[in-house]
């Protein structure tokens, strides 16, 4: 099937710092790449929807300012948390899909992102 | 809004049971996930299904669109299958995540 990588899978920052989490579509073009959030003992949240070449669509309450997604190619998105705060720490899982629609979708390992 | 609602939310066994989770939703659906996460936090995708059975190796997952409901099954579950699993449903809205079974198999 197809594979979803994240990179890194883990990693600790400094408050005040920005980090860059990287997902990519191994063996298939992602025309559209998905962005969750799970806090500790909490179901994935939906933060954002990038489509290849234009802006991010954000779900309500996502500041786009502090997690900045670009999704410049058909294999590759990024998500950059900026000026990163310990409340920012969380398990950031992207999902990417070679479809319009939202049912063939491949999900990453996941990233565990601790801000100190 | 679609709900989606996990049964059992915790499920303790011993090594070698049959183990079955239950998903139930309120709205139509196109598709339905059943992810693995493990105690680390890495997501792994079991299966993605729309309709009747999918086995892969110990683990099978069948959903019933009439019903609203899916099922993934364990056959000879071992320690290693402790795990978080979550049901995804695929609605007209995107997709919306079950809470989640964590399951705990004792040797």
């Amino acid at each position: 099937g197809a594979v979803v990588s994240q990179h890194p899978s883990r990693v600790i920052c400094k408050s005040g710092t920005s980090v860059k989490i990287e997902c990519r579509s191994l063996d298939f073009q992602a025309t559209t790449m998905f962005w969750y959030r799970q806090f500790p003992k909490q179901s994935l949240m939906l933060m954002a929807t990038s489509n290849e070449g234009s802006k991010a669509t954000y779900e309500q309450g996502v500041e786009k300012d502090k997690f900045l997604i670009n999704h410049a190619s058909l294999t590759l998105s990024t998500l950059t948390v900026t000026s990163a705060h310990p409340e920012d720490s969380s398990f950031y899982i992207c999902s990417a899909s070679w479809g319009l629609g939202r049912g063939e979708q491949y999900f990453g390992p996941g990233t565990r992102l601790t801000v100190t | 809004k679609n709900e989606v609602e996990q049964s059992p939310q915790n499920l303790t066994a011993q090594e070698g049971e049959f183990i079955t989770i239950n998903c139930s939703y309120s709205v139509g659906i196109s598709a339905l996930h059943w992810l693995q996460q493990h105690p680390g936090g890495g997501i792994v995708s079991l299966f993605m299904l729309s309709s009747g059975k999918k086995k892969h190796g110990r683990l099978i997952a069948t959903i019933n669109i009439q019903e609203k409901h899916s099922s993934l099954h364990i056959t000879a579950s071992h320690p290693r299958d402790s795990a978080v699993y979550i049901c995804a449903v695929v609605g007209a809205d995107g997709l919306t995540f079950g809470k989640g079974t964590h399951l705990i198999i004792q040797p």
